[in-house]
């Protein structure tokens, strides 16, 4: 079946440290998008990239999706203590169902 | 702030017992979503409400019965759960239809746990 796949599924960096967390579907993606869940809270969107080799940036945030739109990536610049949480990766899932989640990576930040 | 609303925010039942989550968005969404999500694991989707028609149940176990009564409302009944159904619920909202997976928009969930 349909999977998207994400590493590492835990890490943790220095504040200031750069971060990546990558995602892999096992299929063709119409589009793919982002969410960061803290700890304790919800799944909050981020962003959603349609585009074949989209690159788009948010603050410290910057997103990839691939030119074959089965991968994608999220790379944090100079991590911060709030930047900690799970992010997680979903696309649209084939044969009659919604978004398939990643995952997730959980990012741990020590001062 | 978040802009789908989840009441209760924790809920303690008796594996007897009835109860009901509920959920409401004011955005105009038309597609409405419940999901359930174990620590350390991503959400796990339950139910797909789509104009207020029930479009996808994820072979979900009848003890969960959901309900949409208007565009803005969704309803989790809940009868007769197993301590494994201890979880968050999140309810989610999106402003197209389900189809080609359109971003959600989350309430911060229920916390279940079942005794």
């Amino acid at each position: 079946g349909q999977q998207v796949m994400q590493i590492p599924q835990y890490q943790h960096v220095q504040e200031g440290e750069d971060f990546t967390t990558y995602c892999n579907s096992s299929t063709t993606l119409s589009n793919i998008q982002w969410y960061k869940q803290r700890p304790g809270g919800h799944p909050v969107f981020l962003i959603q990239l349609v585009k074949s080799g989209e690159v788009k940036k948010q603050k410290r945030l910057t997103f990839q999706f691939g030119e074959a739109k089965k991968n994608s990536s999220l790379h944090i610049t100079a991590t911060q203590t709030t930047d900690v949480g799970t992010y997680f990766c979903a696309g649209p899932g084939q044969a009659g169902t919604a978004l398939i989640f990643g995952k997730g990576t959980t990012l741990s930040v020590s001062s | 702030d978040t802009e789908v609303t989840q009441t209760p925010k924790h809920l303690v039942m008796g594996m007897t017992n009835k109860k009901s989550l509920k959920c409401e968005q004011h955005m105009g969404h038309r597609a409405m979503y419940w999901y359930k999500q174990k620590a350390k694991k991503p959400p796990e989707l339950m139910f797909v409400y789509s104009y207020e028609k029930l479009s996808i149940n994820e072979s979900v176990p009848s003890r969960f019965s959901p309900e949409c009564p208007n565009s803005s409302l969704l309803n989790l009944h809940l009868h007769a759960l197993q301590p494994e159904d201890s979880a968050l619920y999140l309810c989610a909202s999106s402003q197209g239809p389900w189809r080609g997976g359109q971003p959600q928009h989350f309430g911060d969930g229920t916390r279940l746990s079942i005794l």
